[in-house]
């Protein structure tokens, strides 16, 4: 069973703070790597991708990926009110079209 | 990315009956997917819905309970049958816009509740 590793929270993160969202995967042969960000009653919505090793940054979004040792974090500079949510980490499985999801972490920016 | 849009976005439904949820997509996409959402939970993958062949379902998901259609490269539609309490849950489509990327973008989703 191909798994996608999360910690729950709630992680809680000062405004203004950087927020640290890490992430493990156990598929080897996963090629893409993606960080969704689904508000309470609402569906996800894409923020990052990545598909190579190093970091990627979008405004106050990097992601880093570490193919090797599996894991993808996200981190949120200048973290503010509106960044409060679940962020999901999804991996492509490798033998299949599809992605799979993690559980998400609860992120909580308190002002 | 594409606009999706759903229908309905919610319904409460009394057990035993059946439901059919409507995803429309504003561009021609090659995959489709269904997903399910219980309250509190990730996402699991329902079923991959491709234009022009039957569906391909997850473990522990069958066409008899959830049959799906997709009639065109803009359209598809999941039925939630016989329907049981257990069943409550948000159900969302995605597509995958450009195959090459693997990148999904989700509907708003259907919030149904079974009495």
């Amino acid at each position: 069973q191909k798994e996608v590793e999360q910690n729950s929270g709630p992680l809680s993160v000062p405004e203004g703070a950087i927020a640290s969202l890490n992430c493990t995967y156990s598929d080897r042969g996963s090629q893409s790597f993606f960080w969704y960000r689904q508000y309470s009653g609402k569906s996800p919505e894409l923020i990052m991708s990545i598909y190579s090793n190093g970091d990627k940054e979008d405004g106050r979004f990097t992601a880093q990926l570490n193919k090797a040792s599996q894991y993808v974090s996200l981190l949120i500079r200048d973290s503010q009110p509106s960044d409060s949510a679940t962020y999901l980490c999804a991996v492509t499985e490798s033998s299949a079209s599809k992605i799979i999801f993690g559980s998400g972490t609860r992120l909580s920016i308190r002002p | 990315s594409a606009v999706i849009s759903q229908k309905p976005s919610r319904d409460i439904c009394q057990r035993g009956t059946s439901l059919t949820i409507q995803c429309q997509v504003d561009s021609q996409v090659t995959m489709m997917f269904w997903y399910r959402q219980q309250p509190g939970q990730s996402l699991t993958l329902i079923a991959t819905a491709n234009q022009g062949s039957e569906a391909t379902y997850e473990s522990g998901f069958v066409i008899d309970k959830f049959p799906i259609s997709r009639p065109n490269l803009t359209f598809s539609t999941l039925t939630v049958s016989n329907m049981s309490p257990e069943d409550s849950s948000i159900y969302l489509c995605s597509v995958e816009v450009t195959a090459s990327t693997d990148t999904q973008y989700f509907g708003p989703g259907t919030r149904l509740t079974v009495l």
